[in-house]
């Protein structure tokens, strides 16, 4: 195991809802990335945080934001679910934002 | 020209075949390099990263070739154990902001091994 938890394991959310997703960090990593992984797909970035600031995001809108606080756990907060956010939403973490392991992910659902 | 590109697959091999994945990338910033195995409906774990200089890992074999920007994995005397999907992720610098990178995956090779 790589020692990085995630919660909710699943979770339903309706449209126009918001969402907050938990990760924690393995101990020892400083780094906590965030993926989306819709079925059939690679993860896609959506952000990273390093020491508790933002350092780089991918093609995501404004409405999925994120926190990391100073145990170096984080959160990701999605406002406005659309349908097309159900996906598989992963952690995971690093030192210095080097090799990356990963926690078992949320699975979100939006109907 | 997709960032990182990799053969869908599925690739189905008989028990003990060897089989090879390869990989491209678009961005020749590109820094570090790894392979990820996924299980359905896991999270993906981190198999191997690349150095330029090739590497080994018992059955696992990686290497890279910048010039062609292309990376492969060698998987010998294939085990049922290694039916998985296989990740090629390639870590790049962003335009925006110093220090900041992005992990890009490909979309996976699917592997079947078959008794």
């Amino acid at each position: 195991e790589t020692g990085v938890t995630q919660s909710p394991t699943h979770l339903i959310k309706t449209r126009g809802q918001q969402v907050t997703l938990r990760c924690s960090s393995q101990s020892g990593h400083n780094t906590v990335s965030w993926y989306q992984q819709a079925l059939g797909q690679g993860p896609q970035f959506i952000f990273q945080y390093y020491r508790e600031e933002e350092n780089g995001r991918g093609n995501f809108p404004p409405r999925f934001s994120g926190l990391q606080f100073p145990n170096y756990s984080s959160e990701l907060n999605v406002n406005a679910l659309e349908l097309d956010d159900s996906a598989l939403y992963l952690c995971a973490s690093s030192f210095n934002a080097y090799e990356q392991y990963f926690g078992p992910g949320t699975r979100l659902t939006v109907t | 020209r997709k960032e990182v590109e990799q053969d869908p697959g599925p690739f189905n091999v008989p028990e003990g075949a060897t089989v090879a994945f390869n990989c491209t990338y678009s961005n020749s910033a590109s820094q570090s390099f790894f392979w990820y195995r996924q299980d359905c409906r896991k999270e993906p774990k981190l198999l191997m990263s690349v150095y330029s200089s090739g590497n080994e890992d018992g059955r696992f074999t990686a290497q890279l070739n910048r010039a062609s920007q292309y990376i492969s994995l060698l998987i010998r005397d294939s085990k049922l154990s290694d039916s998985a999907t296989y990740l090629c992720v390639v870590k790049a610098p962003k335009r925006s902001g110093a220090g900041s990178y992005q992990l890009t995956f490909g979309k996976g090779t699917k592997l079947s091994v078959i008794p």
